[in-house]
């Protein structure tokens, strides 16, 4: 089974400054997806960024950012020029990229979530 | 506009009592999940669902239930509510193998 796991349980960070949250995962796979997903108080569960482990190329959206480390099992979360708005948790997920006997897929497994606290 | 609905939002029952929760999606999406989250675990699979007429266990069944007679519903019930079940519940639902999932707004879901 795969496991998530973030080990920061709150981090702060001052408006317009970067931050980087960790993720690490445990997988025998060789093929997945590494999500990040945002829940700001209301409670939404918003998709940040995604990444394919095939691609070498760490995915980018906007001032969002990853460094994925595959060989590392390493799955960081850059947040650049943060702003007041990003202010929520982060959760780091693993998904399977295939069907491995029909119970498999589309399946999300979650790290504990980040706490960000966005300094004015 | 398609979305996924959750019912009701905010929830309190009793120890021992029969609840359950409803989630619908209009995006006629094969796959649906629900999930609790806690504070320290994140958010951990209950049971899930790839169609009508079927339903699977994920990590944290114990004490749950579902059913899958359309397409639309993936209703979550709660045969006995124990204190342990107190958590917030999101439901997710998503097209196929390796597309995005859309989650609900989530049940915070009370047992005293």
């Amino acid at each position: 089974a795969q496991t998530v796991t973030q080990s920061q349980p709150e981090m702060s960070v001052q408006e317009a400054e970067t931050v980087t949250l960790s993720c690490t995962y445990d997988t025998s796979e060789s093929d997945y997806y590494l999500f990040w997903y945002k829940q700001p108080p209301s409670r939404q569960m918003i998709l940040v960024i995604r990444q394919e482990a095939y691609k070498q190329q760490n995915a980018t959206e906007n001032r969002f950012s990853v460094n994925f480390q595959k060989a590392a099992k390493s799955f960081s979360l850059k947040i650049s020029d943060s702003q007041l708005g990003d202010a929520a948790m982060y959760f780091c997920a693993y998904r399977s990229a295939f069907n491995a006997g029909g119970t498999s897929y589309g399946k999300l497994t979650f790290g504990q979530g980040t706490i960000l606290t966005v300094h004015p | 506009d398609a979305e996924i609905t959750q019912s009701p939002r905010h929830k309190i029952t009793e120890t021992g009592r029969q609840v359950t929760l409803a989630c619908h999606q209009t995006w006629n999406h094969n796959n649906m999940f629900w999930y609790r989250q806690d504070l320290g675990h994140g958010l951990r699979l209950i049971h899930y669902s790839y169609g009508v007429q079927d339903t699977n266990k994920g990590e944290v069944s114990d004490g749950y239930s579902v059913s899958r007679s359309n397409t639309e519903d993936l209703p979550l019930t709660l045969e006995s509510a124990a204190s342990s079940q107190t958590s917030v519940y999101f439901c997710a639902s998503s097209a196929g193998m390796n597309t995005e999932a859309f989650f609900g707004q989530g049940t915070r879901l009370t047992v005293v």
